[in-house]
């Protein structure tokens, strides 16, 4: 089945400083790959996806990039807020959330230092 | 606004007691999904389900049963609750055809 690993596990970045996570995954079948936030206490929210015929996606301060070839994916914010601690959630998925479910990576835990 | 909501926030529940959760969303999805959340594990599917009646097994499903009677609701089944199945269980939901999930608040269950 498909392996999605994300990295790093914690990271800590200056407020207003950008920040990156990293993604790769192991099934090259594996075509849709949404970003989740989830806040203390709180459920995971979508905030950016990417299907496999586009490189990159921007919205607003984040962006998703995708390199088919080598199997990986990445979040970009950029200029860092407060409110953008949480941790964040990969995933990759062969056809979307219909018939297969999505696999997730560990999570990140980003900190934003004011 | 889509809405997904789980029967419980917090469960406390004995070793070898039967539990059921409950998750019931109301956009008239036809996908429905289980998830258990644990800490640096992420979450990992454990069952899901595209129409009623019918069930997949997603990466982790010993231990789990699931039920789709109704189009709006999926209930996740511990036919015999174990201590390794303390955790935060998430529920989903999307369109046919769509990849967006939507998420429950999550259920806190421990077994003691």
């Amino acid at each position: 089945g498909e392996n999605v690993e994300q990295h790093p596990s914690t990271l800590s970045v200056q407020e207003g400083d950008s920040a990156v996570i990293k993604c790769t995954y192991s099934d090259s079948a594996s075509n849709y790959f949404p970003w989740y936030k989830q806040e203390l206490g709180k459920r995971p929210q979508l905030i950016i996806d990417i299907r496999s015929n586009v490189g990159e996606k921007k919205d607003q301060r984040i962006a998703v990039t995708l390199n088919k070839t080598a199997k990986h994916f990445s979040l970009h914010i950029t200029e860092t807020q407060p409110e953008d601690s949480a941790v964040y959630f990969c995933a990759a998925s062969k056809s979307g959330g219909g018939a297969d479910g999505l696999t997730f990576g560990k999570g990140t835990h980003l900190i934003i230092q004011p | 606004d889509v809405k997904v909501t789980q029967s419980s926030r917090y469960l406390v529940k004995r070793t070898g007691e039967k539990v059921f959760l409950e998750c019931v969303q109301d956009m008239d999805h036809e996908n429905m999904f289980w998830y258990r959340q644990d800490p640096g594990l992420g979450l990992r599917l454990i069952y899901f389900s595209y129409d009623v009646k019918m069930k997949e097994k997603g990466d982790i499903p010993e231990g789990y049963s699931v039920s789709r009677e109704k189009k709006e609701r999926f209930s996740l089944i511990l036919e015999s609750a174990s201590t390794n199945q303390t955790s935060m269980y998430l529920c989903a939901s999307s369109l046919a055809g769509a990849d967006t999930q939507y998420f429950g608040p999550g259920t806190r269950l421990t077994v003691l």
